[in-house]
């Protein structure tokens, strides 16, 4: 089984940065997703990790250590559009690769 | 357009009636999922399909049946529909179990009264 933590809640500037956090614990680690849900919407696919490192992909980038069961995603530049949930999401080899989710962070941005 | 189509997105209805909430993929995606979200729990998985006629349980599968008898269809069905089933329902789709990212379909808005 697997056990993905993250915040439940942030509030930042229009402006400004925020990182969100998500470590995990996994027995067969296959890849890191973060999505974005608006309330009330589905969610949208933002990033993939699978190997170490940061992908960066306009205002959001995502990080990975598998060593550390550690990632997170950075919002730069935040808008107002931006107040929304991100999910981390983590695939398991086991299970037909299924894909687990953590509660989410709300993320509030405020002018 | 590429997309995952769920029907209906509200109902409500009582305790006991058999009820289908349909899901379909215009993507020719082998694999299929539905999920539920419930504030504070997140979203958890209700039952996944690898392919046609190939079905498996995910972590809350009682009181939830599902059938693959067609790749683009995934229908969940509530045999006697309980109060504690009352949540948002996601369907997903992706290439393969192991491949690509899960696409969602908008959301069924379910209420067991």
């Amino acid at each position: 089984g697997q056990n993905i933590d993250q915040p439940t809640e942030m509030t930042a500037t229009e402006g400004a940065i925020v990182q969100i956090n998500c470590t995990y614990q996994t027995s067969g680690f296959n890849g890191l997703f973060w999505y974005q849900q608006h309330a009330g919407e589905a969610p949208t696919f933002l990033s993939y990790n699978v190997l170490d490192g940061l992908e960066e992909k306009g205002r959001f980038s995502s990080f990975l250590s598998r060593s550390k069961g550690y990632s997170y995603l950075l919002l730069k530049e935040l808008q107002m559009k931006d107040s929304a949930s991100y999910l981390c999401a983590v695939r398991e080899k086991a299970a037909g690769n299924k894909l687990t989710f953590g509660g989410g962070t709300r993320v509030l941005v405020k002018p | 357009e590429a997309q995952v189509t769920q029907n209906p997105r509200y109902l409500i209805t009582v305790t006991g009636k058999k009820l289908t909430v349909t899901c379909s993929q215009n993507m020719n995606h082998e694999y299929m999922s539905w999920y539920r979200q419930d504030p504070g729990l997140g979203l958890r998985q209700i039952y996944y399909s690898m392919n046609v006629e190939v079905t498996d349980k995910g972590d809350v599968p009682e009181g939830y049946k599902v059938s693959r008898k067609e790749k683009r269809n995934f229908p969940l069905i509530l045999e006697s529909p309980s109060p504690n089933q009352t949540s948002l329902y996601f369907c997903a789709s992706s290439l393969g179990s192991n491949t690509g990212e899960l696409f969602f379909g908008e959301g069924s808005r379910l209420t067991v009264l």
